[in-house]
Parts: structure tokens; sequence; C-alpha cells
């Protein structure tokens, strides 16, 4: 099974500016969740999505958002783009079937906001 | 009440020795306890993972202890190998929300 894809895998943007990262789960995993990890803060949860729907999110503002679509691709979108937003975007898939909850992590995302 | 205390920040073992880095968590409600392993430019990689009905789980050289009275849990690492060095992250989930809560992470190196 092809592992975790996410496109594309470096990014540089201008402050104000806006972003979408993208992200294919492995074959037959429902669940995408994105995470922001950055030396200071650490990995952080950004949102969960099932089957299309944004199940659970954490912490950000509003300018983080995202979406999932019926073949379980998920994409992130950050607008109004800040200096702090410069990290690196990983995206991790499950089955979440109830037993299996495992959650696999892509290369990730580096995005540099200059 | 959602952080999991993750420590040392840093370690240096020599080839051949026990690896232990250890968690702490306050939220009763984790009920799956994953490690990570992270190598520069990589997405962290599943390791092992364990859940609170379990007092330890091996795999290989890996091993984690859990000890669910004392809301801890420890990433050992037998033989250490100098392709182990890594960043390690322990984490927690409560399998209800999906949403992992990340230690700070581990550096580790392994010396030749």
């Amino acid at each position: 099974k092809a592992g975790v894809t996410q496109t594309p895998r470096y990014l540089i943007k201008t402050r104000g500016q806006q972003v979408t990262l993208s992200c294919s789960p492995i074959s037959g995993h429902r669940s995408v969740s994105w995470y922001q990890q950055t030396p200071g803060q650490g990995l952080q949860f950004l949102f969960e999505y099932f089957s299309e729907t944004q199940r659970n999110k954490g912490n950000f503002p509003g300018r983080f958002s995202g979406r999932q679509f019926s073949n379980s691709r998920s994409e992130m979108n950050v607008s109004t783009l800040e200096l702090g937003d410069s990290a690196l975007y990983l995206c991790a898939s499950s089955s979440w079937d109830g037993s299996d909850v495992e959650q696999y992590f892509g290369p990730g995302t580096r995005l540099t906001v200059t | 009440q959602q952080q999991v205390k993750q420590s040392p920040q840093s370690l240096i073992v020599q080839k051949g020795g026990i690896s232990i880095i250890n968690c702490a968590y306050e939220n009763t409600a984790f009920d799956y306890f994953p490690w990570y392993q992270q190598f520069p430019g990589k997405g962290p990689a599943l390791l092992i993972a364990i859940r609170p009905d379990v007092s330890e789980k091996k795999e290989g050289r890996f091993t984690i202890s859990f000890n669910k009275s004392a809301k801890q849990f420890s990433l050992h690492i037998m033989d250490s190998q100098p392709g182990d060095s890594a960043t390690y992250f322990c984490a927690a989930v409560n399998t209800g929300f999906q949403k992992l809560v990340f230690g700070t992470g581990t550096r580790l190196l392994v010396s030749p």
C-alpha cells in the first residue's frame, strides 16, 4: 500500500497571501488529520475529517480551514498568511474502524512565510 | 489536562546501550498511547503503541512500559544503534476524538 502523500513538499509565500496544501491518505483510510509542527510549539492538532465531515478542531484561528473530498483526499487552506504560520504541516490518515486507530503521517509540507 | 510531559529533552547513549524516554499525562480519558520516531526532513513514523489495559508491549528492540496508576509510560530502546538517532515523540489520544496530543520530543543521539 502506498503511504500518505502530501503536495507540495515545499512552499514559500508572502505575508497576506493564502495557501492550499493537499493530502492523499492511505487507500481505504477515511480519517484525515492535520497537524502543525514548529520548533517552539511542537506538534499541534489542527483538525480532523472523516467521511467529508470535520469531526474535531484544534485551537487555531479561523484562517486555518480544511475540507475532505469523497475520495478521502483532504486539503488545508491558510488565508492571510502571517510570519508565524511558517511550519511543517503534517497530514495523518487512519482507518478509524473502531479497533484500528493508528495514525500514519505523510512527509509534510514545509511552508515558509516571508 | 491535555498536556503530555516528556523527558528528557535530549539523550546521548552509547551504541549497544539502553535508551529510556519517559512521558506522563493527566487526562484519564486517554486510551491509546503511541510513540513516533522522526528523522530530519521526514514525517513522524509510528513506532509502537499501547493501550492502558496492558502494562508492557515489546516489538523487537522497542518496549513500552505503562503504569496506569501513575499515569506514566516510557519507551525503552534496547541495544541502541546509531541508526536510532532521531527525535522521539510520545503521544496520547482519546480514540473517541482522534486528536493526538504530543509530548515535546526527545532528541536521541546514539554514539558509535
